[in-house]
């Protein structure tokens, strides 16, 4: 158990509606990292949070947005949902921002366009 | 900008026999280096990490791993494997810098067989 949770652990829903996807990170950590994993694209950054702020974006389309609470909880929320969108949605915590801090992931959302 | 290539999508095993899992990467900047594994339906978990130092890197599960910068090869081995050890594995790659996002290799399954 890495101590980072994701809600909900599956979701199946139609296209063209809107989700969220919710991650709290392990106590202590500022930094919130989100990935996407699916088959044809294998696993990609999408955003990072720290300290409620964006601080970097990968290839996140413009449908998807994401936000870090002051609680340090942060959701993804995807929109107008297309079968592509099919995939895991990992979150990653860590304890600050820098490339020798470990993250650690969450258990996975599994999302299902149909 | 920085890439992983993971040379192989997957490596049949005996147990009990010695494994390695290669990986290449590029990256016009100093890299920290990882490897993380995926078991069925769970998220990932650190293997271990390359930062500085000792290019001869020890993790969990008896894995090891050696950073050859001339060669920007960062394989992974373990002298004597296990049933347990079947699973995904994922090389990847950060910048040194305030940022760490990771960027991930297509991933090698193992499958190892009694």
């Amino acid at each position: 158990d890495s101590g980072v949770t994701q809600t909900p652990k599956h979701l199946i829903t139609a296209t063209g509606q809107r989700v969220t996807l919710r991650c709290s990170p392990r106590s202590g950590d500022l930094s919130v990292y989100w990935y996407q994993q699916s088959l044809d694209q294998g696993l990609q950054f999408l955003i990072q949070y720290y300290n409620g702020e964006e601080r970097a974006k990968g290839n996140i389309l413009e449908r998807f947005s994401a936000q870090q609470f002051p609680d340090l909880h942060s959701e993804l929320n995807l929109s107008s949902l297309e079968l592509g969108d099919s995939a895991l949605y990992f979150c990653a915590s860590s304890v600050a921002t820098g490339g020798a801090y470990e993250q650690y992931f969450g258990p996975g959302t599994r999302l299902t366009v149909t | 900008a920085q890439s992983v290539t993971q040379l192989d999508s997957q490596v049949p095993v005996f147990e009990e026999a010695p494994v390695e899992l290669r990986c290449n990467y590029s990256s016009s900047v100093s890299v920290y280096l990882f490897w993380y594994v995926q078991y069925p339906n769970q998220g990932l978990q650190l293997l271990l990490k390359y930062l500085s130092g000792s290019t001869l890197v020890k993790g969990i599960n008896g894995f090891e791993a050696e950073f050859n910068k001339s060669q920007t090869s960062f394989h992974l081995r373990k002298p004597s494997v296990h049933i347990s050890d079947t699973a995904e594995y994922f090389c990847a790659v950060s910048g040194t810098g305030g940022y760490n996002k990771l960027i991930f290799g297509a991933g090698t399954r193992l499958a190892v067989h009694p």
